[in-house]
């Protein structure tokens, strides 16, 4: 069964401390890798896709990588303005479905 | 302004009465989904639309219907609603359903069903 797992649940880091979001997937196959970024009481906001393993994508303070079972989201001295949810989801080869994780919770203090 | 929008936002509404939740999009845009959120569970996907007249289940379709009679157009239709159904509800759209295309999302409706 094709699964996305998110880790931590939560994270709090302090301005300008750097850390690393986790996804794992178990897919058939993959079309796609999505990160979304979730502010309190709005939709998701598209950040990144990846297709292949190795890809890297960066925007701002943030940079999304892609392995064959995993994708990081790095947060590079983040700022109290990127606390949000973000969350991954894939497409997988011979579907237009979209699996999502359950998201990680990032709080950045001032 | 290109956007995804949801009607109501908000509602309340009681064990059986039915209700439709209404999406459009003014992006000309070829697939639409919806999708329910629920703490500890994720965005889970309840139906999709690859075009007019084309619809297919997602992984979490029980309970709801939908049609696509218009591009624009995507409403969700829960004939019989029970409280298992109370959550927030997002209406998404894209280009053409590829990995390629940005997926836009909708502000939210949030249900309760008493």
């Amino acid at each position: 069964e094709d699964q996305v797992t998110q880790s931590p649940e939560a994270l709090r880091l302090q301005e300008g401390e750097s850390s690393s979001l986790n996804c794992s997937y178990t897919v058939s196959g993959l079309r796609g890798l999505f990160w979304y970024r979730q502010d309190p009481g709005k939709g998701p906001e598209f950040l990144f896709t990846l297709y292949s393993a190795g890809e890297e994508k960066e925007k701002e303070r943030l940079k999304a990588t892609l392995t064959k079972k995993e994708s990081f989201l790095h947060i590079t001295a983040p700022k109290p303005e990127d606390s949000a949810t973000y969350l991954c989801a894939v497409q997988t080869s011979g579907t237009y479905k979209y699996i999502f994780g359950t998201g990680t919770r990032l709080k950045v203090l001032a | 302004e290109a956007q995804v929008t949801q009607n109501p936002r908000y509602l309340i509404t009681v064990t059986g009465k039915k209700l439709t939740v209404t999406c459009s999009q003014n992006m000309n845009h070829e697939y639409m989904s919806w999708y329910r959120q629920d703490p500890g569970l994720g965005l889970r996907q309840i139906y999709y639309s690859m075009n007019v007249e084309v619809t297919d289940k997602g992984d979490v379709p029980e309970g709801y219907k939908v049609s696509r009679k218009e591009k624009r157009n995507f409403p969700l239709i829960l004939e019989s609603p029970s409280p298992n159904q109370t959550s927030l509800y997002f209406c998404a759209s894209s280009l053409s359903g590829l990995a390629t295309d940005t997926q836009y999302f909708g502000p939210g409706t949030r249900l309760t069903v008493l």
